[in-house]
């Protein structure tokens, strides 16, 4: 199946400053790439959507300016974690759809984000 | 919006046991999809369905779409330690991303 690598795996800042998270599709090229936020023991939240050459689409409740989100090329988007606080630590992780269609997605591994 | 409902939460199950959980949306959608994921690791897809009816086995692993087109179900058959993470039922695709359900946390008692 199709590969996607995330990096950092994970990563601890202090409380203010920014984190970048990398999300590349390895072996696939990927218009469009999605970011999920997942806190312990829940399910996955869709975050973001990232689409490559155009702006970014969020979810209700997600501050743009705080995540924000650049698709530099068919193999990688960024999100960037802006003036990180404790609240703001949890699971990260992106997803590429299926290069034969959009129904499936494959799954990075992960970030851990910790902030203190 | 859309809202999956997936059960049981949690499942003790002694190794060799079979195991099934379901979920139920409260809209119709196009695909139902199936993944595991593993502590500190991005889930990985199971099963993909694309049909009402469609039933559809990957190994011990068997899910089906439901015809209502609102429902589909997970079998593992002859568990073993490794079946031992956190399922996911999730629907969507295309532009919108991924809705997941709440996940059904599978354990294997000695």
């Amino acid at each position: 199946g199709a590969v996607v690598s995330q990096h950092p795996s994970r990563v601890i800042c202090k409380s203010g400053t920014s984190v970048k998270i990398e999300c590349r599709s390895l072996d696939f090229q990927a218009t469009t790439m999605f970011w999920y936020r997942q806190f312990p023991k829940q399910s996955l939240m869709l975050m973001a959507t990232s689409n490559e050459g155009s702006k970014a689409t969020y979810e209700q409740g997600v501050e743009k300016d705080k995540f924000l989100i650049n698709h530099a090329s068919l193999t990688l988007s960024t999100l960037t974690v802006t003036s990180a606080h404790p609240e703001d630590s949890s699971f990260y992780i992106c997803s590429a759809p299926d290069f034969l269609g959009q129904e499936t997605q494959y799954f990075g591994p992960g970030t851990r984000l910790l902030v203190l | 919006g859309q809202q999956l409902n997936q059960s049981p939460q949690s499942m003790f199950i002694q190794e060799g046991e079979d195991v099934s959980m379901n979920c139920t949306s409260s809209s119709i959608f196009n695909t139902w999809l199936w993944y595991k994921q593993d502590p500190g690791e991005g889930p990985v897809l199971l099963i993909a369905l694309y049909k009402a009816g469609e039933l559809t086995s990957n190994g011990r692993l068997t899910a089906q779409f439901g015809i209502t087109r609102k429902d589909s179900f997970l079998n593992i058959s002859a568990s073993i330690p490794s079946d031992v993470g956190i399922y996911f039922c999730a629907q969507g695709g295309g532009a919108d991303g991924l809705t997941f359900g709440k996940g059904t946390h599978l354990i294997i008692q000695p």
